[in-house]
């Protein structure tokens, strides 16, 4: 069974701040795709990033960056000098590859709210 | 390209009703998946359906049903309604057959009297 945690449930930050969300997994598989969403107060689950658990390259994007470490069954996500719009939940989630395992498993969410 | 759409965007149905919802994926992604998101249980999958075949089911009660269509297009029925269903129901929809990558619609929430 896939089993994805993010042990914070909330974060609270003043604009500016940087803000890390960690996210720890667990999974059987060798190889499995590992992704963050975000979902604004809207719903809509925005897409952040995906990653291969081959590829353990940290990632910038922006003032998003990504830490995936392999050895601790980690993929956590910071955010550099967070700005007001950058309030959301943010969900870690986890996907095989095997045909009948494509689904995401997600974690539970972390609220994020920056303040001005 | 257009997003993912879902329709409609909000309903609100009486215990023992049936529902039926609506999502039209990407322009060109084969795959569609539902997801029903709750504050208790989070986000959970309900099935992933590819050239109109359920490829994968979640553990949710048969009442809970899928479908898709020769256009990827994809609807979704919630039969004998529980007050439980009261969910935001997302839609997502990727590319092929593989891991790819799921993009999500709006969702449509659901409230159940």
């Amino acid at each position: 069974a896939q089993k994805v945690t993010q042990a914070q449930t909330e974060i609270s930050v003043v604009e500016k701040e940087d803000v890390t969300l960690d996210c720890v997994y667990e999974t059987r598989d060798t190889t499995y795709y590992l992704f963050w969403y975000k979902q604004p107060p809207s719903g809509e689950l925005v897409f952040l990033i995906r990653r291969n658990s081959f590829d353990e390259q940290n990632e910038i994007s922006g003032r998003y960056s990504w830490n995936f470490q392999k050895s601790t069954s980690s993929f956590n996500f910071t955010i550099t000098a967070s700005q007001v719009v950058d309030s959301a939940v943010y969900f870690c989630a986890l996907s095989g590859v095997r045909s009948n395992d494509y689904k995401l498993s997600f974690g539970a969410g972390t609220t994020v709210t920056v303040r001005a | 390209k257009a997003g993912v759409t879902q329709t409609p965007r909000y309903l609100i149905k009486t215990r023992g009703q049936q529902v039926t919802l609506s999502c039209s994926p990407i322009s060109g992604h084969r795959s569609v998946s539902w997801y029903q998101q709750t504050p208790g249980q989070g986000l959970q999958f309900l099935f992933e359906y590819f050239s109109e075949t359920q490829r994968n089911k979640g553990n949710f009660p048969g009442r809970f049903s899928g479908r898709q269509f020769s256009n990827s297009r994809s609807e979704m029925n919630v039969s004998t309604l529980e007050l439980g269903d009261s969910a935001l129901y997302l839609c997502a929809s990727s590319l092929d057959a593989g891991p790819e990558t799921q993009y999500f619609g709006p969702g449509t929430r659901l409230l159940v009297l």
